[in-house]
């Protein structure tokens, strides 16, 4: 099984832009693809924020976009709000029966 | 409104057995994917398999298959994840998600609240 491999922490200030990556380890690149991305605040259950890569699901701020370059999936976050503040994980479909999460990446906003 | 209701915490012993369940409402609950993800106490996401209630249809995490058994009943709209022998390891919280159809099939775009389990040596 292939790994996603997310940054610990990222930070930022309020209103700038903070870019969270994702990585997938594998060989089987080919079927590193259909990222979406969660967002979780402390004790609450995830929230799908991005799919396929770049679209964002309705009532999702058009702050939050995604893109995907070779292995490599980021999640990006502009004008950075103090609810911002979350666990963010990526999430793909690498080639097993049951899709892989990140390792998650927690956004502090400073 | 589209959502998943999960059952109460629990709070069990090692060796014991438990069921816990997610109902769906305001959807059709048989086309749809159900997925059951843990989450360790203060570590991340992991999916741990899915069933399609349609037809029972099972797809388990190959590190977790034998560990848990999924189930669904589908006059009731419920999924179900249940252990036979509960261990101090399986203390998480538990999160039912619908897979999604068309352009977000291949992501969870409903959750439910989660449930813990408490598991005591």
């Amino acid at each position: 099984q292939s790994a996603l491999t997310q940054p610990a922490s990222v930070s930022g200030s309020p209103g700038q832009s903070i870019t969270i990556s994702c990585t997938e380890t594998s060989s089987d690149i080919p079927n590193y693809r259909y990222v979406s991305w969660y967002q979780q605040h402390p004790g609450k259950a995830p929230k799908l924020i991005i799919y396929d890569i770049n679209n964002r699901p309705s009532g999702v701020s058009n702050r939050f976009s995604g893109s995907k370059s070779a292995n490599t999936a980021s999640l990006t976050i502009s004008g950075l709000q103090a609810d911002d503040e979350a666990d963010y994980y990526c999430s793909s479909y690498t080639g097993s029966s049951t899709p892989s999460f990140g390792s998650g990446t927690k956004v502090t906003v400073l | 409104e589209v959502q998943l209701v999960q059952s109460g915490a629990e709070v069990k012993k090692s060796g014991e057995s438990l069921k816990i369940s997610c109902n769906g409402f305001g959807y059709s609950f048989t086309t749809y994917w159900i997925a059951w993800v843990r989450q360790m106490p203060g570590k991340g996401l992991e999916c741990m398999g899915l069933i399609y209630p349609g037809d029972s249809d099972t797809r388990y995490s190959p590190s977790l298959q034998g560990q848990v058994t999924m189930s669904v009943d589908k006059s009731i709209n419920t999924a179900y994840l249940q252990w036979s022998s509960l261990k101090a390891s399986d203390t998480a919280m538990y999160y039912c998600a619908r897979r999604g159809v068309g352009p977000t099939y291949e992501s969870f775009d409903i959750w439910g609240q989660g449930t813990m389990v408490t598991v005591s040596p």
